[in-house]
């Protein structure tokens, strides 16, 4: 029920291209799905986020894709760049019962940009 | 995110030995998360601090493993008796609410 499945576990994309990333969950009380970035040595950092009541939201070239019927969301990743090449994480949350959010990850994926 | 700070960055232990995992979180942040990252999996929730309070520990080992965050200083996770399956990343998060903030983590080595 808590589960968030990713796919795939790693992709290269050469420069310039369009880069997809999915994930799909199971527990339908989910009501956050940030998607995270990380480099190596580093710790995740926020990239873009969505709530379940907007099916798509852009900020530059990343774009969350959001399906609530099908309880799948994708990130994509418009003229990717060598400097996206990283680990990608999506997440879901459900405000807990003491009123925190807590994340459950999916096992990521790395992403290569090649030139 | 720099603004959580997390100490030390590696930690070397031998089997049975005590590690301490420090945090401090982003100025004016008073909750903290602490996330455990085996190798080539995704982070899991551990813990979620309030100064002086332990809110939710439910993804907290029953045996070895405690955390802290009191009112002075920062957050400790404090691993007893170490194992060798305890080494990954430990990732410090912190917030007033959504979005969570990590630290760059502690990597835990036991030998």
């Amino acid at each position: 029920q808590q589960q968030v499945k990713q796919s795939p576990q790693s992709l290269i994309v050469q420069k310039g291209g369009i880069s997809i990333i999915n994930c799909a969950y199971e527990n339908t009380a989910f009501d956050y799905f940030p998607w995270y970035q990380q480099f190596p040595g580093k710790g995740p950092a926020l990239l873009i986020a969505i709530r379940p009541d907007v099916s798509e939201k852009k900020e530059g070239r990343f774009t969350i894709s959001f399906n609530k019927s099908a309880k799948q969301f994708s990130l994509h990743i418009m003229d990717s760049q060598p400097g996206d090449s990283a680990t990608y994480f999506c997440a879901a949350s459900i405000r807990s019962n003491f009123g925190n959010e807590k994340l459950t990850f999916g096992t990521g994926t790395r992403l290569t940009i090649i030139p | 995110n720099a603004g959580v700070m997390q100490n030390p960055r590696h930690l070397v232990r031998r089997r049975g030995q005590e590690a301490r995992l420090r945090c401090s979180p982003m100025k004016g942040h008073s909750h903290v998360y602490w996330y455990r990252q085996l190798p080539e999996e995704g982070l899991k929730f551990m813990v979620y601090l309030q100064k002086e309070n332990i809110i939710d520990e439910s993804g907290m080992p029953k045996e070895r493993f405690s955390a802290e965050f009191p009112k002075e200083g920062p957050s400790i996770l404090r691993i007893q008796q170490v194992v060798r399956g305890d080494s990954a990343a430990y990732f410090c998060a912190s917030s007033p609410n959504s979005p969570l903030h990590f630290g760059n983590g502690t990597r835990l080595t036991v030998t």
